[in-house]
């Protein structure tokens, strides 16, 4: 069965340090997110992406963050200076339409901030 | 204002007993789609099941299956049967339309811990 990838499954980073995280998404899905979770809260989303640009972001998303699809499979997302309060799951889904748009999840990247 | 609401946060079964979890949601948009997600104790996110607000049959998958009252705002996860594997959270979300960028980003509640009893 299809899935997305997500490497690594966790990252411990010193704060003020830039991270990369990685998605492979399900091979024909074209549209990605990301989403996060900080321990023990709900899911919040990140931004969307299609057809190579950003469709929307949220307020969590701020110039520290940034996405990219740089070889036409990966799907990464980067923070450039990490917090301590960046710290949580996150997670990239894929979708394949938007006719349902059933987003499916990786398995997170758990990313600790020290 | 909370789009998603689900006002369980923890709750017990028996196993093969079925149990309900609650979702209540909110949204002035004609054209929007439900999920239910369980996430188990390693963290990923699995998806349930589907339902859009036109669909006209409540939507089934396996042991799974979303009672849709729509004028209520209501869209309950029945799971029937329930095994040991169902412990987990349980997040029901929210994909409204929007105009323009149309990104169909998902609105998650704050989850149902559920916990299957032996």
């Amino acid at each position: 069965e299809p899935e997305v990838t997500q490497t690594p499954s966790h990252q411990v980073t010193q704060m003020g340090q830039e991270v990369i995280l990685r998605c492979v998404p399900i091979s024909n899905h074209l549209y990605f997110y990301w989403y996060r979770q900080i321990l023990g809260q709900k899911v919040e989303f990140l931004v969307s992406f299609y057809n190579n640009e950003i469709s929307e972001k949220s307020e969590i998303f701020d110039d520290q963050f940034s996405v990219e699809r740089p070889d036409g499979s990966n799907f990464t997302l980067k923070i450039r200076s990490t917090k301590l309060e960046d710290s949580a799951m996150y997670f990239c889904a894929t979708s394949g339409t938007l006719a349902k748009n059933i987003q499916y999840f990786g398995a997170g990247t758990r990313l600790s901030v020290l | 204002a909370q789009k998603i609401t689900q006002t369980q946060p923890g709750m017990f079964v028996q196993e093969k007993e079925a149990v309900t979890l609650d979702c209540t949601y909110d949204t002035s948009d004609p054209s929007y789609g439900l999920f239910w997600y369980k996430q188990p104790s390693s963290g990923e996110m699995i998806f349930l099941i589907y339902q859009g607000s036109y669909d006209q049959q409540n939507a089934t998958e396996g042991r799974y299956s979303l009672n849709f009252q729509k004028a209520r705002k209501s869209a309950n996860l029945v799971i029937s049967a329930s095994q040991l594997g169902d412990s987990a959270m349980y997040f029901c979300a929210m994909r409204e339309v929007f105009s323009g960028a149309g990104s169909y980003q998902l609105t998650f509640g704050k989850g149902t811990k559920l916990s299957v009893i032996p």
